[in-house]
């Protein structure tokens, strides 16, 4: 079992419509939480931290639960441009950086 | 956020020559930084982390002696590719941290070794 786990997708959905991704991880130990996304043939870029109190950042909703070792990622309204691969990054910390990425979820908008 | 540059951008070389790839943190300083390894359709994978003013730590099963680290400065860590061979072409993408432990990444670097 990978310590980070994410549906692959692709996720087809039509603008407008609201979508939600999961990232599951193993080490329950680790530390903190976070979505990047990455366009093809891109490098990844900062989403948003995830919170155990949950953050919102306009369109988009980050969630941690602890005790079920998962993160969430909602984007309300979508648009063209959010087609990309959202990736969960989970840091294990113990005395140093140590950052495990999951393998990604691919979302296509539609229009 | 922060920014992170890498060069080159795009390298193609020879098959048994050697390519450095240079990453620079540009408006903060790093005392450590990150190096990845992104194969198509695939994750990043973590290659080695790399500690200002002392030895890279590596991840199991990347080799040391072929992909050197070397992080001279809180501004700059670079790769270089010792003897490349067509396996290793992939896109390798540096990483630094900036402040509480968010991670700012490079806009990577394309190898294709012939």
């Amino acid at each position: 079992r990978k310590e980070v786990e994410q549906d692959p997708g692709p996720f087809n959905v039509p603008e407008g419509a609201t979508v939600a991704f999961n990232c599951t991880y193993s080490n329950s130990a680790s530390q903190s939480f976070f979505w990047y996304r990455q366009d093809c043939r891109k490098e990844p870029k900062l989403l948003m931290s995830v919170y155990s109190s949950g953050n919102e950042d306009g369109r988009f909703t980050a969630q941690l639960n602890r005790a079920s070792q998962y993160i969430s990622l909602l984007i309300r309204d979508s648009k063209l441009s959010d087609s990309a691969t959202y990736l969960c990054v989970v840091n294990r910390g113990n005395y140093g950086q140590n950052f495990v990425f999951g393998p990604g979820t691919r979302l296509s908008v539609l229009p | 956020g922060a920014v992170v540059s890498q060069h080159p951008s795009r390298v193609i070389c020879k098959s048994g020559t050697s390519v450095k790839i240079e990453c620079r943190s540009l408006d903060f300083q790093a005392t450590t930084m990150f190096w990845y390894r992104q194969f198509p359709k695939q994750s990043l994978m973590l290659m080695a982390t790399s500690n200002e003013g002392s030895k890279a730590t590596y991840e199991q099963g990347v080799e040391k002696d072929k992909f050197l680290i070397n992080h001279a400065s809180l501004t700059l860590s670079t790769l270089t590719v010792t003897s490349a061979h067509p396996e290793d072409s992939s896109f390798y993408i540096c990483s630094a941290i900036e402040g509480s432990q968010t991670q700012y990444f490079g806009p990577g670097t394309r190898l294709l070794v012939l």
